[in-house]
């Protein structure tokens, strides 16, 4: 069965840094884009970064550009999201997730709640 | 910005109805279009991609429509367990946007 697990929940002040990660089995990791997608408290899904299977291409939301980094580890089956600058904004669960074909997301992770707050 | 327009925002509806929920995107999309349900307190579950194609083991009630830049989901027969917030998603390129979402709840 696929599994995507995160890790990295934290509470960080404004401006701080954080870095999450997402640890899959199940499935032939390499193989598949990745992404973020984040959920304020009471609000809607924002996506937030794509990383395709090699690694070599990214995309960012505007909101996070410039800010956050998402990289893999292929050899480690790990998905991460380097979040530096954080905004009271950016507070949110950030739910690791896996794509079919193209960046449609089957499989979600349970998310991690990270905290920007002073 | 490229928007993807979700309506309604809510609604409610009886046991056994039928709900339409519209997504609208800024600029076309073709055909790359998914939606998720979200049950209360939940993680997100793919329901449909491609706008029309089910996932496997959701439930043939669940189906989609459309293409370019107007896309609709319909639940057939409304179940209690169909309670939860569905998101309509682009996939056509980033940004990867998502709508804001419908609540659907029983009346």
């Amino acid at each position: 069965d696929v599994q995507l697990l995160e890790s990295g929940e934290g509470l960080v002040q404004p401006g701080g840094s954080l870095r999450l990660s997402c640890a899959a089995s199940g499935f032939i990791f390499s193989s598949y884009t990745m992404g973020w997608v984040r959920q304020a408290p009471g609000k809607g899904l924002e996506w937030v970064s794509d990383i395709n299977p090699s690694g070599g291409t990214t995309y960012y939301a505007d909101s996070v550009k410039g800010r956050f980094t998402i990289s893999r580890d292929n050899s480690k089956s790990t998905l991460y999201l380097q979040m530096n600058s954080l905004r009271a904004e950016d507070t949110a669960v950030y739910y690791c997730a896996k794509a079919g074909g193209a960046s449609w997301y089957h499989y979600w992770g349970q998310g991690t709640l990270v905290t920007v707050s002073s | 910005d490229f928007q993807m327009t979700q309506s309604p925002s809510s609604l409610s509806a009886s046991v056994g109805d039928r709900v339409t929920i519209t997504c609208r995107a800024s600029q076309g999309i073709n055909n790359h279009l998914a939606w998720y349900q979200q049950r209360p307190g939940k993680v997100p579950k793919l329901l449909i991609y491609a706008a029309s194609t089910l996932q496997s083991g959701v439930p043939s009630r669940f189906s989609g429509s459309g293409s370019g830049t107007d896309f609709t989901l319909t639940i057939n027969n409304l179940q209690p367990e169909d309670v939860s917030t569905y998101f309509c998603q682009n996939y056509n390129g980033a940004p990867l946007t998502f709508g804001g979402g419908t609540k659907v709840e029983i009346k």
